[in-house]
């Protein structure tokens, strides 16, 4: 059964801070990873869709890697702002398991000003 | 814009009713979703259609079921309302048959249970 893992499940850094959040996956054999947000009281916002076939994604201040063969991604977030704070979940699309998502249990972060 | 909406927003049920929620979306999806949101299990997959007249059990699909007579809506039937189905329930929704497409959520259904 795949198992999706993210460390820390908090984070608080100051403003401008450049930060990493990781996220591992005991099965390689996935199409996709995606990351979202998930402010309080709200649902998920699609951030970044990586392909298997794809070794990074960017949008904007965003930047996701994907190393599959070591069940690895990583979000960075450059130059962190106080409306960054939010919940950061990634997910996995499992070869053979059709369109279902398997979801890690999110890291908390929060920017102080 | 396309979208998907949830309705309503919070509900509140006694033990052993039957509770609909709604799920629409405009993306002209083929593929639907239902998760529950629960704090120390996160997100959880209940039921999933890949079109209509076609549904598919998740993960926690006990005490629910779903049915899908057209593209835009898959509604999430609680058939005997229990405490433990205190959640929040999240509709989502993918294109194309590949799965390459990103999933995108509906805003979530508070549901509490008495």
């Amino acid at each position: 059964k795949q198992e999706v893992t993210q460390i820390p499940a908090a984070l608080s850094v100051p403003e401008g801070e450049n930060l990493v959040l990781n996220c591992s996956f005991t099965d390689s054999a996935i199409y996709n990873l995606q990351w979202f947000r998930q402010d309080p009281g709200k649902g998920l916002t699609s951030l970044l869709l990586i392909q298997s076939s794809q070794r990074e994604q960017t949008s904007g201040r965003l930047n996701a890697s994907l190393d599959k063969s070591s069940g690895r991604s990583t979000l960075y977030i450059a130059a962190s702002q106080p409306g960054d704070s939010a919940t950061y979940l990634c997910a996995v699309r499992l070869i053979g398991a059709g369109n279902m998502l398997t979801f890690g249990g999110g890291t908390r972060l929060m920017v102080k000003p | 814009d396309a979208e998907i909406t949830q309705s309503p927003r919070h509900k509140i049920t006694e033990t052993g009713r039957q509770v609909t929620l709604a799920c629409h979306q405009t993306w002209n999806h083929n593929n639907m979703f239902w998760y529950r949101q629960d704090l120390g299990h996160g997100l959880r997959l209940i039921h999933y259609s890949y079109g209509v007249q076609d549904t598919n059990k998740g993960e926690v699909s006990d005490g629910y079921s779903v049915s899908r007579s057209n593209t835009e809506d898959l509604p999430l039937t609680l058939e005997s309302a229990a405490s433990s189905q205190t959640s929040v329930y999240f509709c989502a929704s993918s294109g194309g048959l590949a799965g390459a497409e990103e999933q995108f959520f509906g805003p979530g259904t508070r549901l509490t249970v008495l």
